[in-house]
This record gives structure tokens, C-alpha cells and sequence, in this order.
């Protein structure tokens, strides 16, 4: 079976700070690892994805995530925060199959001016 | 707007009615996925269609609940005898089949509220 989780249930950070959410996964077949976020009353939307190319993955808005298996981690960082990253985020774990998607319990993002 | 579509957006209703909500996924894709999503929590799943083949279901799922996807296409999920715990955001995501490259895609959900 896989699982997510998600280190921080909150995180506060300054404008122009740097943004680092955790998420670490347990997967017993080689994991292809997501990171979505999701603003209020909406619903989620993908920032960036790991599929067994390339560790270190960019995404939109900014960030990017890097895949270490032997610390079963897949961490959000963004070198500078912005007023517009204050959401929700999800990391998610699927199997090579993609019938499955688990998702973590995710972490609200605080940006203070 | 050729995105995931679902509706109603909102639905209060009183404890112990039927609702449904429908999800129209991106016309190309084949696998149809429902989730629901309570308050600081993150998604859970509730079950899967490749096409019209209910292929994975939950233990949330209930037997208060049935989905169906007729012709492969829309999707319903419908809640019986509705209880106050089933007050949650209902997303729906659909994807492409074949190996899992490809992420999901959600849609703005469908937020229920039982009294």
C-alpha cells in the first residue's frame, strides 16, 4: 500500500522568504510522486510531477521538487515566496499504473507581508 | 472551457434526502476518478472507472453511495438517505489511461452540506 505525509500542517513564511514543504511517501513499487495546490473553493491544480526522468523537476509559479529514494522524499521549495502561493498543498503518490492516487494531508501555506 | 466540469457547485440539503452530482471529464480521457475531501484534510478516494467499468471502490463508499458512468462518458456519484457526515467537498478527476505519466485532472468540485 502506499501512503503520504506531510510534515507541517501549517507553514508561515515572509514575502521573498524561502519555501520548503515537506512530503515523504512509502510506496513498495518504484512511486511517481505529485504536488498539486489548491486555492479556496477550487480545486486542485498540478505544480509539477516526478516520473522516474529527472530528480530535480520545475514546475509552474516557481517551484520545483526533488525525488530522493533513500530518503523516500519528494520536498516543495520555492526560493522566493510570493502573496500569491497562500494555498493548500497536496502531495500525492501513484504507482506506474496510475489507478491509485494517495494523497497527503497537505500544508496550508501562510505568506506574511 | 474543455477543463473537468462538475455540478452542482453547492447543495445544502436536509438529512436523510438523495443527491447526485455529475462530472463531465476532459472528452479524451478514459479514467474517471471521485474523491471527497473534508475540511483541512486532504483528498480520499472513493472510486475509479476506466471508461464505463467501475473498476475500484473505497470502503468510504458505502453502500449509501453508487457511481455510475454510462457510455464511458459523464459520471454521477449519488448519496442515499444523506447523514451529516457526509458534509465534504465531492471532487472529480479524470486522466488518460495507459502508464501513469499523466497527472490528474480536477475539477472545482461539488461541495455538499446535509442539517
Amino acid at each position: 500500500a502506499q501512503s503520504v505525509t506531510q510534515l507541517g500542517s501549517h507553514v508561515s513564511v515572509s514575502e521573498g522568504a524561502l519555501v520548503l514543504l515537506r512530503c515523504n511517501y512509502s510506496s513498495s513499487v518504484p512511486p511517481y510522486l505529485f504536488w498539486y495546490v489548491q486555492y479556496p473553493n477550487q480545486g486542485l491544480q498540478l505544480l509539477l510531477k516526478y516520473t522516474s526522468a529527472a530528480t530535480l523537476v520545475k514546475g509552474i509559479n516557481g517551484f520545483e521538487a526533488e525525488f530522493k529514494k533513500s530518503e523516500t522524499s519528494f520536498h516543495l521549495t520555492k526560493p522566493s515566496a510570493h502573496m500569491s502561493d497562500a494555498a493548500e498543498y497536496f502531495c500525492a503518490v501513484t504507482d506506474n499504473y496510475g489507478q491509485n492516487f494517495v494523497f497527503g494531508p497537505g500544508t496550508r501555506l501562510s505568506v506574511l507581508p | 472551457d474543455t477543463g473537468v466540469s462538475q455540478d452542482p457547485r453547492h447543495k445544502i440539503t436536509k438529512r436523510g434526502q438523495n443527491v447526485t452530482f455529475r462530472c463531465d471529464p476532459i472528452s479524451e480521457h478514459n479514467r474517471l476518478y471521485w474523491y471527497r475531501q473534508t475540511l483541512g484534510q486532504g483528498p480520499e478516494f472513493l472510486t475509479y472507472f476506466q471508461n464505463e467499468a467501475q473498476l475500484e471502490k473505497s470502503r468510504l463508499l458505502s453502500d449509501r453511495f453508487s457511481a455510475e458512468r454510462p457510455k464511458g462518458s459523464f459520471s454521477t456519484l449519488e448519496i442515499q438517505r444523506t447523514e451529516q457526515g457526509d458534509s465534504a467537498m465531492y471532487l472529480c478527476a479524470s486522466s488518460p489511461s495507459g502508464r501513469a505519466t499523466g497527472e490528474l485532472f480536477f475539477g472545482e468540485g461539488s461541495r455538499l452540506t446535509v442539517l
